[in-house]
């Protein structure tokens, strides 16, 4: 059964640092294309960040230069550095697969306190 | 940016009803469109890729059609279940983008 399960998520101050972490099961994460979206609390969809099969990656221009997506194949996970992050931040994160989203996560929430 | 523009911002139907919701992009995305369901509290479900293909395990009451700028999803029958929220995403060029979503509500 293909499954993806974030974790991380949590209250941090502004300016603080956080990693998620994505499990993934029943596929490999380096043979497709993982995103991270974002919902802040009563909004739609933001995408953020995707990581291709080949290893190149792509943000939105919100958290480019603060947040980092990467993958460990060895776990086959995903994960998203947070940096710097900021109030707008707060949301609930998505660990999407696919560039159509075919799989997605169940989210984990990040807070960040001003 | 490629922006999505979804409307109506929301829908009131009956149970039993047939709906349409559209989708627009404010430029060329071919077939680089996909829908969503999204119910409170839950994870977005994929419906539609490519524009018009369900996804494994989707009923087909739910069918989209559309190519270039122009978008729609039809839900036939509704369902005490469909009534959620829906949303478009381009997935053409990056940034990827989202529609503001259509809230489908019961009548």
């Amino acid at each position: 059964e293909v499954q993806v399960v974030e974790s991380g998520g949590g209250l941090i101050q502004s300016g603080g640092s956080l990693r998620l972490s994505c499990a993934a099961s029943g596929f490999i994460v380096s043979s497709n294309y993982m995103s991270w979206v974002r919902q802040a609390p009563g909004k739609g969809l933001e995408w953020v960040s995707i990581i291709y099969s080949g290893g190149s990656t792509d943000y939105a221009d919100s958290v480019k230069g603060r947040f980092t997506i990467s993958r460990d194949n060895s776990k086959n996970t995903l994960y998203l550095q947070m940096n710097s992050l900021r109030a707008d931040d707060t949301a609930v994160y998505y660990c999407v697969r696919g560039r159509d989203g075919y799989n997605w996560g169940q989210g984990t929430l990040v807070t960040v306190s001003s | 940016d490629i922006q999505m523009t979804q409307s109506p911002s929301s829908l009131s139907a009956s149970v039993g009803d047939r709906v349409t919701m559209t989708c627009r992009a404010s430029q060329d995305i071919s077939n680089y469109l996909a829908w969503f369901q999204q119910k409170p509290g839950k994870a977005p479900k994929s419906l539609i890729s490519a524009a018009s293909s369900l996804q494994r395990g989707v009923p087909s009451k739910f069918s989209g059609s559309g190519s270039g700028t122009d978008f729609t999803l039809t839900i036939s029958s509704l369902q005490p279940e469909d009534f959620a929220t829906y949303y478009c995403q381009q997935y053409n060029s990056y940034p990827y983008t989202f529609g503001q979503g259509t809230k489908l509500e019961i009548k």
